[in-house]
């Protein structure tokens, strides 16, 4: 299985720079994900990492780091619309995801 | 629109009732789950199919059951539900290819009184 750790809450201003960390202990890993859901709405997808290193995709990046058990998510430019959960998830081998609780990141004026 | 619709999408209903949320997608894609979601834990897998014709036990399968008799259709069934199974129901479905992207469904909000 997995155990996954992510902060409950975060705020920031717009126009900053906010980074959602996310730790897992895994037994057979393979691949970790990002999702961004607003209230009341169902999550989609932000980005994916299966190897070491940044991935970037406009506004937001994803980093990982298998051997830490470590992957961090970098929203910048930060906008009122990023207001939202952000959820990580890891994979295991048998192709199924498992999710954190999410972090609630919360823009301010 | 492509997609994966899910029905009811709020239900109230009354503790051992029988329950079936239903789940259909139009993407053609093999891979099928059910999570879900409670404030504070997250996104909890119940139930997977890989293909039609076959399932597999998530993290919280007790008291829930589903089947797969063809690729579009994934019905979950409460088959006498409880309070504890208050909860958000997301339905999501991955074509199994290059990152096997999850795309979910807008939820079922189920409330057994």
């Amino acid at each position: 299985g997995q155990n996954i750790d992510q902060p409950t809450e975060m705020t920031a201003t717009e126009g900053a720079i906010v980074q959602i960390n996310c730790t897992y202990q895994t037994s057979g890993f393979n691949g970790l994900f990002w999702y961004q859901q607003h209230a009341g709405e169902a999550p989609t997808f932000l980005s994916y990492n299966v190897l070491d290193g940044l991935e970037e995709k406009g506004r937001f990046s994803s980093f990982l780091s298998r051997s830490k058990g470590y992957s961090y998510l970098l929203l910048k430019e930060l906008q009122m619309k990023d207001s939202a959960s952000y959820l990580c998830a890891v994979r295991d081998r048998d192709y199924k995801l498992s999710f954190g609780a999410g972090t609630t990141v919360t823009v301010r004026a | 629109i492509a997609g994966i619709t899910q029905a009811p999408t709020s239900q109230i209903l009354a503790a051992g009732r029988r329950m079936t949320l239903r789940c259909t997608q139009d993407m053609r894609h093999n891979a099928m789950y059910w999570y879900r979601q409670d404030l504070g834990l997250g996104l909890r897998l119940i139930h997977y199919s890989n293909t039609a014709g076959t399932t597999g036990k998530g993290e919280v399968p007790d008291g829930y059951s589903v089947s797969r008799a063809n690729t579009d259709d994934f019905p979950l069934t409460l088959a006498s539900a409880v309070p504890s199974q208050t909860s958000v129901y997301f339905c999501a479905s991955s074509d199994g290819t290059g990152a096997n992207v999850l795309t979910f469904g807008a939820g079922s909000r189920l409330t057994v009184l």
